[in-house]
């Protein structure tokens, strides 16, 4: 099984700064199709996660171009350009290149 | 507008089972794949189950293979877990999500709370 490592488990960023998550795995989210199907998922407490990030870098419709998602192979990053307060909550990556399916441990982001 | 709704969850006894529903709308369904994820109280979220559009191959969670059946209705619009011999560690909120080419999940149901306790 695809374990994918987050990190840190948790961030406090101050408005209008920068923030960046890490999702590791040990084995590369190539498909065979070529594509890497990896994505990023952002969840508010007592809510749904909501697609923020698809196959690496593909920004979602609706996803603030504050966003973006990066990397290749077992390293993917996913990065805010300048935090808004909307964005506190837990992201998690996610990969959908092998079965079963798994998603990172999460990272709290906290607003300051 | 996309549209998941899930239902089906409650309070049951260890050992029983249950069976969670989730209707969709607002998208071609019977050409997506769907899918269940759990997230226990406090953590993170955990991949269960995966069914293709013609609801002929169904995935599961290593862990969870044998007590949980998926399964789909392409003419109701409606997904279906079975789950059988419930284990206080299953206590979680179950999500339906819509996955569209496999890849990733776009939309989401608001969830539904299982809690096993006796």
């Amino acid at each position: 099984d695809i374990v994918m490592t987050q990190t840190p488990l948790s961030s406090s960023v101050s408005l209008g700064q920068p923030a960046s998550i890490s999702c590791k795995s040990w084995q590369s989210l190539v498909h065979d199709n070529g594509a890497t199907y990896v994505s990023w998922l952002h969840q508010r407490p007592g809510q749904p996660p909501r697609l923020l990030i698809y196959e690496v870098s593909k920004r979602f419709p609706g996803v603030p171009d504050r966003f973006s998602g990066s990397g290749a192979g077992t390293d993917f990053t996913l990065r805010i350009s300048r935090v808004e307060p909307e964005d506190a909550g837990i992201y998690y990556c996610m990969q959908a290149t092998h079965f079963p399916r798994s998603f990172g441990g999460g990272t709290k982001v906290e607003i300051k | 507008e996309v549209y998941l709704l899930e239902s089906g969850g409650g309070l049951v006894q260890p050992g029983e089972s249950l069976r969670l529903s989730c209707v969709a709308s607002g998208f071609p369904f019977s050409y997506h794949a769907l899918t269940w994820v759990r997230q226990a109280p406090g953590k993170g979220l955990e991949w269960v189950s995966t069914i293709n559009r013609e609801g002929d191959r169904a995935y599961y969670a290593d862990s969870l293979q044998g007590r949980f059946i998926i399964s789909r209705d392409n003419f109701k619009h409606t997904l279906d877990l079975q789950i059988h011999s419930l284990r206080a560690d299953d206590t979680a909120t179950y999500f339906c999500a819509n996955d569209p080419s496999t890849g990733y999940y776009d939309f989401w149901g608001p969830g539904t709370q299982v809690t096993v306790s006796s």
